[in-house]
Order: C-alpha cells, then structure tokens, then sequence
C-alpha cells in the first residue's frame, strides 16, 4: 500500500531564512508532485519530479527526488511572507492504477 | 482555455438527500480523481478512474458513488449513506503520462 508521509506538518520561520521540507514514500513510484494550497483554495501545481536525481527551481523553491530513498525535498531559500501557505507533496504509484496519494501537507508561517 | 472545472462552488445538503457534485475537463485527460479534504487536513482519495467506464475505489469510497461515461466528464454523488459528507471535494485529472495533475476549484459541501 502506498503511503506517504511529510514532515514537518507545521513550519513557523523567519523571512530571509532557509528551510527545507521533506517527503518520504513508501512504494516504487514514477511521479512527484508538489503543489501550494493558499487558505479556502484549491491546489496550485508547482513542480512534477519524473526520475531519479531530479532537480526543478522557480524563484525561492527548489524540489528534489532521490528515487533509491524514495525521498523528496522542497527546499525554501531565504523565505518571505508570501510563500506562507500549506504545501503538499503527492506520490502516483508506480504499477497499473495509476492511483495519486496525498502527504498530510505542511503549513508553512513565515514572520515578518 | 483549457482546464477542469467543478460546479457548484458551495452545495448545501439536507440530510438523508443525495447530492451529485460535477467534474468537466477540456484537457483529453484520460485518468481523473476524486478527493475529500477535511478542515486543516490533507487530501484522502475517494474514487478514480484511468478511462471510460472504469473506475477503483480510493481510501474513502463507502458512502459515495461515481460514473465515467464520458472522457470528459466523472460526476462524484454523495449519497445518504456518508455520515459526514461536510467537506472540501476537489476533481483532478492527469494525461497518459502523468506529467502534471491539475485540480479543479473544488465544491465546498456542507449538510444543513
């Protein structure tokens, strides 16, 4: 059964600082995703990680997958308040039912 | 434009009726999905479906039922039998090869 688990679930931190938020997964899989969920909203694609070594950027964020681990990164650089909001990795399993799981996300407060 | 889009926005339900939320996307996708979010939780699969006139079950499914009798269009009801339908119901959909899932607004589902 395919389950995944990211860590933290609440995240508090000042602007400018650096932080990194981690997705773990528990079956062979051939897509990550990550996406933003800002209050009341839907969901908002950031990135899709397809193989092993992956690296994808835009502007503060940077995503990761490291398949063999089966571990993602979504890296924070010197954050600022407007990526407050809660952010959600989510693993399709790699065998024929191409079913999409959810990490429980994690919400992320960034002080002024 | 393409996209996936779900009506109505807000749905208000007495109890003991079923409700049918819709799903529609203009992006030949051929797997689309179903989830329930509950207030400051993740999201949790309820049902999906790879092609016409097929669907699986996700996590969740008792109490809920879906049809795919068109690529287009996979319509989720919320039958009597969910004791706690109340919740955040957002549709995705995703191509042959997965490389993006993309979410609709969602229909926020609440029993009066």
């Amino acid at each position: 059964e395919l389950k995944v688990e990211q860590n933290p679930l609440f995240l508090s931190m000042q602007e400018g600082k650096n932080y990194t938020i981690y997705c773990n997964y528990s079956t062979t899989s051939d897509r990550l995703y990550w996406y933003r969920q800002d209050p009341g909203k839907s969901l908002e694609s950031l990135f899709v990680l397809l193989s092993n070594g992956a690296v994808k950027q835009e502007g503060r964020l940077m995503a990761s997958l490291d398949t063999k681990a089966r571990l993602s990164t979504l890296h924070i650089t010197a954050a600022v308040h407007d990526l407050s909001a809660t952010y959600f990795c989510a693993v399709r399993a790699m065998n024929r039912d191409d079913k999409i799981i959810f990490g429980k996300g994690t919400r992320l407060h960034i002080l002024p | 434009d393409g996209g996936i889009t779900q009506s109505p926005k807000y749905l208000f339900r007495k109890e003991g009726q079923n409700v049918t939320l819709s799903c529609e996307q203009n992006l030949n996708h051929d797997a689309m999905y179903w989830y329930r979010q509950d207030p400051g939780q993740g999201l949790r699969l309820i049902y999906y479906s790879q092609i016409v006139n097929d669907f699986q079950k996700g996590d969740i499914a008792e109490g809920y039922s879906v049809s795919r009798e068109k690529k287009e269009s996979f319509p989720l009801t919320v039958t009597s039998a969910q004791k706690n339908p109340t919740a955040f119901y957002l549709c995705a959909s995703t191509g042959k090869q997965g490389t993006e899932a993309f979410f609709g607004q969602g229909t926020r589902l609440t029993v009066v």
